[in-house]
């Protein structure tokens, strides 16, 4: 079964650097989304991205982030300067057409800021 | 606003015996449900949806919820608890004018042999 694929599993990263989170959605779905999970809490929409563009996004995806499809596989998620409150699991989701499709999740990207 | 509740922070439950997992949901219009589990490490599985339709919904690996509109409930059962389905559990909420899930905080459910 297709699977989504994030890489690295775990980043390590010093406050204020940037990083960039990859992705490699399931090959035909058409819509992408970052979620993410701080350790012991709920899992957060951040954004999602469709037809190139963002569709939508939350209050936490506030301009030291950005998302992209630099290719026909890749979805990316930078951080521009990272603080200590970034660290975080992060998970990309993608999903086929239609609203009522279920998003399928990759394994996450453990983000750790020292 | 949307918003989901998962009251239990966990659940125990003997292998054999019948589980619920609780979920309450609160949307503005018509609701699209879903049930998601994390195995340890593992990002978020589909388990099972809520569209529209019959109330009782089958997903995988034995799950099946029941849609409830009048207690606003989305409640995931399994009739017989396998150790296997030990793990956390996710209730998550969508609307037809947004893409986003709103998710609970997680329910981790204990199955002892």
């Amino acid at each position: 079964e297709p699977e989504v694929t994030q890489t690295p599993s775990h980043q390590v990263t010093q406050m204020g650097q940037e990083v960039i989170l990859r992705c490699v959605p399931i090959s035909n779905h058409l819509y992408f989304y970052w979620y993410r999970q701080i350790l012991g809490q709920k899992v957060e929409f951040l954004v999602s991205f469709y037809n190139n563009e963002i569709s939508e996004k939350s209050e936490i995806f506030d301009d030291q982030f950005s998302v992209e499809r630099p290719d026909g596989s890749n979805f990316t998620l930078k951080i521009r300067s990272t603080k200590l409150e970034d660290s975080a699991m992060y998970f990309c989701a993608s999903k086929t057409t239609g609203k009522v499709q279920p998003q399928h999740f990759g394994d996450g990207t453990r983000l750790s800021i020292l | 606003a949307q918003s989901v509740a998962q009251p239990e922070d966990q659940v125990n439950v003997a292998e054999g015996n019948p589980l619920t997992v609780k979920c309450t949901y609160s949307v503005s219009g018509n609701p699209y449900l879903f049930w998601y589990v994390q195995y340890p490490n593992r990002g978020l599985q589909f388990l099972l949806k809520y569209i529209t339709g019959d109330n009782l919904v089958k997903g995988s690996y034995g799950f099946e919820a029941e849609f409830n509109k009048s207690q606003t409930s989305f409640h995931l059962k399994k009739p017989s608890a396998l150790v296997s389905d030990s793990a956390l559990y996710f209730c998550a909420v969508g609307e037809i004018n947004t893409d986003k899930l709103i998710f609970g905080t997680g329910t981790r459910l204990q199955v002892f042999p």
